[in-house]
């Protein structure tokens, strides 16, 4: 069973790159693709983006161009960078996957479910 | 593709059938899913393909619905079933969660 463990941290500067890490273990990473998901306290959930290994990306458009995932399959990682940081990105920070299927026309990655998560990690964007 | 879910909060007593309801804005089909979580922990998914049990989650939970309308339920509540649930879309980007309810046992 594939584990995911984030880690990054706690503490970011207004304006200035989040970077957070998200370790696999128990799996091929080549296998999966790997989505950040985030929670600011006490709100619900919002999906940041996805990444294969071999390129494919989808992201959140609302995050206007700031966010980067990448994955590094030396390191069996999966990376998030978000530029440009406010106190609105002040959230717990997820990685996550599950099965799904790949859609020939459009190229994008359909997700049956998400069942596997990180435990989180917790970033406060502050002075 | 927003996801309206009701109630926002709620409170039951053991052995309640409790009803979750996440209207989508546009129709999905069956390509929702559901999840619990429980305060400071990551989200744990209950049910895909809006009617399908995860493996390994009690068979107290059942999900019904497509196209727009969905609905959890959780017949006989436990007392370990606090905590909140979330409805996702996944039939298209970006993918969206429902606002949450919150259940309380009382």
């Amino acid at each position: 069973q594939v584990q995911l463990q984030e880690s990054g941290p706690g503490l970011v500067k207004p304006s200035e790159t989040l970077s957070l890490t998200c370790s696999v273990s128990g799996g091929s990473i080549s296998y999966y693709y790997w989505s950040w998901i985030r929670q600011p306290p006490g709100k619900g959930l919002e999906w940041i983006g996805y990444k294969y290994h071999s390129g494919s990306t989808n992201y959140n458009p609302s995050l206007r161009g700031r966010v980067t995932i990448s994955v590094d399959l030396s390191k069996n990682q999966v990376s998030l960078m978000l530029r440009s940081v406010t106190a609105a990105d002040t959230a717990v920070y997820y990685c996550a996957t599950g099965s799904g299927k790949l859609e020939l026309t459009t190229g994008n990655y359909y997700y049956y479910s998400m069942d596997v998560w990180g435990k989180g990690t917790t970033v406060t964007v502050s002075s | 593709i927003q996801l309206t879910q009701s109630p926002s909060s709620l409170s039951a007593s053991v052995g309640d059938r409790v009803t979750i309801t996440c209207r989508a804005s546009q129709g999905i089909s069956r390509d929702l899913a559901w999840y619990q979580q429980k305060p400071g922990k990551a989200p744990n998914l209950l049910i895909y393909a809006a009617v399908t049990l995860q493996s390994g989650v009690p068979s107290r939970f059942s999900g019904s619905g497509s196209g727009t309308d969905f609905t959890l339920t959780i017949s006989n509540l436990q007392s370990e079933d606090f905590g909140s649930y979330y409805c996702q879309q996944l039939k298209s980007y970006p993918l969206t969660f429902g606002g949450g309810t919150k259940v309380e046992i009382k």
